[in-house]
């Protein structure tokens, strides 16, 4: 079945560690995009991809960063400059960034101890 | 700057009856779009609803419906007939141009038996 997958479900971080969240689509969209959510605070856009080997920041880049080396492909790493990491993450992925609805993966919520 | 803006941290509705979720946004584009979302407790993101600027005509999705008014900047969601499954945190999002989805901080819906 078509569609995105996001790995892990649950992370667990030791503060001063990097940590890669995983996001692949097999949609054959050309767009992909992070969202961080707080309690109360909506999602929040880190960054985002609308071709392969070309991303930009979103509002909350700092601490974050992200590869698009296949089409099929947007890891986000959380490093250790990122100072409150803990947070549900969503990948999302559309046809396109112009005007279309995004899909979005199963989350990953990320825990530092 | 594209903003969404819903101003009802929760609300709740008696199962069967009707409740209206809302939603006001700002943008300086003329050709944009607005969706409504719903996370369920499983956190997975659902697209209930999504509406054209262009079109006058509210959109419907069985017992969902939107009341665009765009001079207004108003995009509501009402749902009819509500049942113990649409329990939910629901966002309201907003694409324009070339700006990725942006969020309002959403809605907690709670539905009573």
């Amino acid at each position: 079945d078509g569609g995105i997958t996001q790995s892990p479900k649950y992370l667990f971080r030791k503060e001063g560690q990097n940590v890669t969240l995983s996001c692949e689509q097999n949609l054959n969209h050309d767009a992909m995009y992070w969202y961080r959510q707080d309690p109360g605070q909506g999602l929040r856009l880190i960054y985002y991809s609308q071709i392969v080997n070309d991303f930009q920041k979103g509002d909350i880049a700092e601490g974050y960063s992200v590869s698009r080396e296949k089409k099929e492909s947007f890891p986000l790493t959380v490093t250790s400059a990122q100072k409150n990491p803990t947070a549900f993450y969503l990948c999302a992925s559309s046809i396109s960034q112009r005007n279309t609805e995004a899909f979005f993966g199963q989350g990953t919520r990320l825990t530092v101890v | 700057a594209q903003t969404v803006t819903q101003s009802q941290p929760e609300m709740s509705v008696q199962e069967a009856e009707t409740v209206t979720l809302s939603c006001t946004y700002d943008t300086s584009e003329s050709d944009y779009y607005l969706f409504w979302y719903k996370q369920p407790p499983s956190r997975q993101m659902i697209l209930v609803i999504r509406q054209e600027a262009y079109k006058q005509q509210n959109a419907t999705e069985n017992r969902f419906s939107v009341n665009f008014q765009k001079a207004a900047k108003s995009f509501s969601l009402k749902i009819s007939d509500s049942q113990l499954g649409d329990a939910a945190m629901y966002f309201c999002a907003l694409i324009s141009g070339n700006t990725p989805l942006v969020f309002g901080k959403g809605t907690r819906l709670s539905v009573i038996a």
